[in-house]
């Protein structure tokens, strides 16, 4: 296995476009989560999947923004019509969870640029 | 809600030495804590998990505390190294059986030859 892989590494768009960003987890994890970062931030967490279920989605996150986990696997985050404050790094991680501590993987991010 | 907060500046030390870096948290008692390392535009990678009913965990040349009336814990590098040099993270776990994992905003360590 690879590791968690997310495509693709950079992203430049014009504000008011949608853009959409993939990830694929390690195959035997059943939960992916989405964070954002900025610089000089720690991660923020967006949202996260147990196998296919949305469970849990940030206040902070806006309507304009939405992710999915079709087939418990690789998962994808949309962002319709982007906005300057969206420029940030999109981090993606996968863990095994089987309820007791776990930690989790992270791929390389995906950079936004929206100008 | 969970808050965390880590050295606000970063920490400059000379190779060889010891590097400290604390991390604090309130409204939260954790069942455990965990540590990221991060490099400039990349992932964060694990580096070491401890339980609050640990008092101290190493791994090589890294040993973290956790002292859970302080609400605090204290990563140590001994033998610093230049390629030690990256932001490091802790981050706290759900405080439910929510997935929600709470980092901190990290602080940046730079070791000088």
């Amino acid at each position: 296995d690879t590791g968690v892989s997310q495509d693709p590494r950079h992203k430049i768009t014009k504000r008011g476009q949608n853009v959409t960003f993939r990830c694929d987890p390690i195959s035997e994890h059943n939960r992916l989560y989405w964070y954002r970062q900025t610089l000089g931030q720690g991660p923020e967490f967006l949202t996260y999947f147990q196998n296919e279920a949305q469970l849990e989605k940030s206040r902070l996150l806006s309507d304009r923004f939405s992710a999915e986990r079709p087939k418990g696997s690789f998962s994808t985050l949309e962002i319709q019509r982007t906005e300057q404050g969206d420029s940030a790094m999109y981090l993606c991680a996968s863990s095994l969870f089987a309820g007791g501590p776990y930690e989790q993987y992270f791929g390389p991010g995906t950079r936004l640029t929206v100008t | 809600s969970q808050k965390i907060e880590q050295n606000s500046e970063a920490l400059n030390i000379q190779e060889g030495k010891t590097a400290t870096l604390t991390c604090n948290y309130t409204n939260y008692s954790p069942a455990y804590l965990q540590w990221y390392r991060q490099d400039p535009g990349r992932g964060p990678v694990f580096l070491l998990l401890i339980r609050e009913n640990e008092k101290e965990k190493r791994k090589e040349r890294l040993k973290v505390t956790f002292d859970t009336t302080l609400k605090q814990s204290l990563f140590h590098i001994t033998a610093s190294q230049p390629a030690d040099s990256a932001t490091y993270l802790c981050a706290l776990p759900p405080d439910t059986n929510a997935g929600k994992s709470t980092f901190g905003d990290g602080t940046t360590l730079t070791v000088k030859p």
